[in-house]
């Protein structure tokens, strides 16, 4: 089955500086990589995703890069603010007509003033 | 429209008693996913529902299971609760949980099991 790593596991910067975030996953057939985003005590929200037939995408401050023949995507967060922080997983669908998700292990980001 | 809701927000169970826990998705969405989310293990996929079926099945024990009514409103049960149980159980909606379908997860449910 599906495999998602994610690096890194904590990751810190400065108000203004960018940040990137990259996994890697398994399965070839996989064919849909959704970002969310989820602060203390709150739900996963959906900030960017990204579908198999398109290489990057990209919605105000934050876009999304996919290597297919690496198997690798990226999220970048230019100029970050301190409402940024929180937890952010990648995940990608199991392959097959459904879509259960395969989470990575998640990255802390922490943006300071 | 409504976002989806999960109730209750809190559980406070012992070891071996059951519980259940409901999800009402999106309207209009027909597929109903959950997940259990833990520090250590993170986030899994347990199973998903779509049409009153179960379509797939994460890798947890038959203590796990779930139902979908007609209306898309899902519930999740698990039976003789392990302490390992404790965790945040998310549900998210699709609208037919195709492999491109943007999943909206709701606020989850806390369980502690004593």
């Amino acid at each position: 089955g599906e495999n998602v790593e994610q690096h890194p596991s904590t990751l810190s910067v400065q108000e203004g500086d960018s940040a990137v975030i990259k996994c890697t996953y398994s399965d070839s057939a996989s064919n849909y990589f959704p970002w969310y985003k989820q602060e203390l005590g709150k739900r996963p929200q959906l900030i960017i995703d990204i579908r198999s037939n398109v290489g990057e995408k990209k919605d105000q401050r934050i876009a999304v890069t996919l290597n297919k023949t690496a198997k690798h995507f990226s999220l970048h967060i230019t100029e970050t603010q301190p409402e940024d922080s929180a937890v952010y997983f990648c995940a990608a669908t199991n392959g097959g007509s459904q879509g259960n998700l395969i989470f990575g292990k998640g990255t802390k980001l922490s943006v300071k003033p | 429209k409504a976002g989806v809701t999960q109730t209750p927000r809190y559980l406070i169970k012992t070891r071996g008693q059951q519980v259940t826990l409901s999800c009402s998705p999106i309207s209009g969405h027909r597929s109903v996913s959950w997940y259990q989310q833990t520090p250590g293990q993170g986030l899994q996929f347990l199973f998903e529902y779509f049409s009153e079926t179960q379509r797939n099945k994460g890798n947890f024990p038959g203590r796990f299971s779930g139902r979908q009514f007609s209306n898309s409103r899902s519930e999740m049960n698990v039976s003789t609760l392990e302490l390992g149980d404790s965790a945040l159980y998310l549900c998210a909606s699709s609208s037919i949980g195709g492999s491109t379908d943007t999943q909206y997860f709701g606020p989850g449910t806390r369980l502690t099991v004593l």
